[in-house]
């Protein structure tokens, strides 16, 4: 499994971010996919959760209304669009293979900041 | 939302004890949909256990996993140095899939 994200940064409060996620060395295509984040120095997060087709997508409430998960499975790519940011949303976000994240990449940050 | 709570908070051992770790779910946790993942200072996590009690490829078989319901654990039969971390269990049968607050395994 090897998962590579990218798309952090700074970011003021109210922007918009889109992180990807390069998936490779397994079918992507047969996966759920998920988000997680870890705030500096804090626990896990669960952030949101795909189904195979897209058909089926989960959210933690904190998110709801402003972030959006999708996928390319012809691209092998995973994608989390952030808007209206906060500096709560200061995390590493990390993708992950499936519901019980059987694999994850290395990471990328997300400041929130003005 | 099922919340989980990690216990101990810290437990302190030295190399070649036997850590016993627990995580406690609000309610029941459906088919047993309950993973732990171990995290070592700046890295990712890496899945350690699923369905509460099978090992994830690669890991060592002093891991393992036990429990149902509500009452889980993870127990490290002999700690070695690169086991000294954070465990965090996490429940993936019902959104949201919530994570515990971690339980950090440090040197005695």
């Amino acid at each position: 499994v090897h998962l590579v994200e990218s798309g952090g940064g700074l970011v003021q409060p109210g922007g918009s971010l889109r992180l990807s996620c390069a998936a490779s060395k397994f079918t992507f295509s047969a996966y759920w996919m998920t988000w997680v984040r870890q705030a500096p120095g804090k626990g896990l997060e669960w952030v949101a959760t795909i189904k195979q087709d897209g058909s089926e997508k989960y959210y933690v409430d904190s998110v709801k209304g402003r972030f959006t998960i999708s996928r390319d499975n012809a691209e092998n790519s995973l994608y989390l669009q952030m808007d209206s940011l906060r500096v709560e949303d200061t995390a590493v976000y990390y993708c992950a293979r499936g519901t019980s994240c059987n694999g994850w990449g290395q990471g990328t940050l997300v400041a929130v900041s003005s | 939302e099922i919340v989980l709570t990690q216990s101990p908070g810290t437990l302190s051992l030295s190399p070649g004890e036997r850590a016993t770790l627990s995580c406690r779910a609000s309610q029941s946790v459906s088919s047993s949909s309950l993973a732990w993942y171990q995290q070592a200072a700046g890295q990712a996590p890496r899945l350690l256990i699923y369905g509460a009690s099978s090992r994830a490829t690669g890991i060592p078989d002093r891991f393992s996993g036990s429990g149902s319901g509500t009452d889980f654990t993870l127990t490290i039969s002999r700690l070695e140095a690169e086991d000294f971390a954070v465990y965090y269990c996490q429940q993936y049968g019902n959104s949201p899939f919530t994570f515990g607050p971690g339980t950090k395994v440090d040197i005695k």
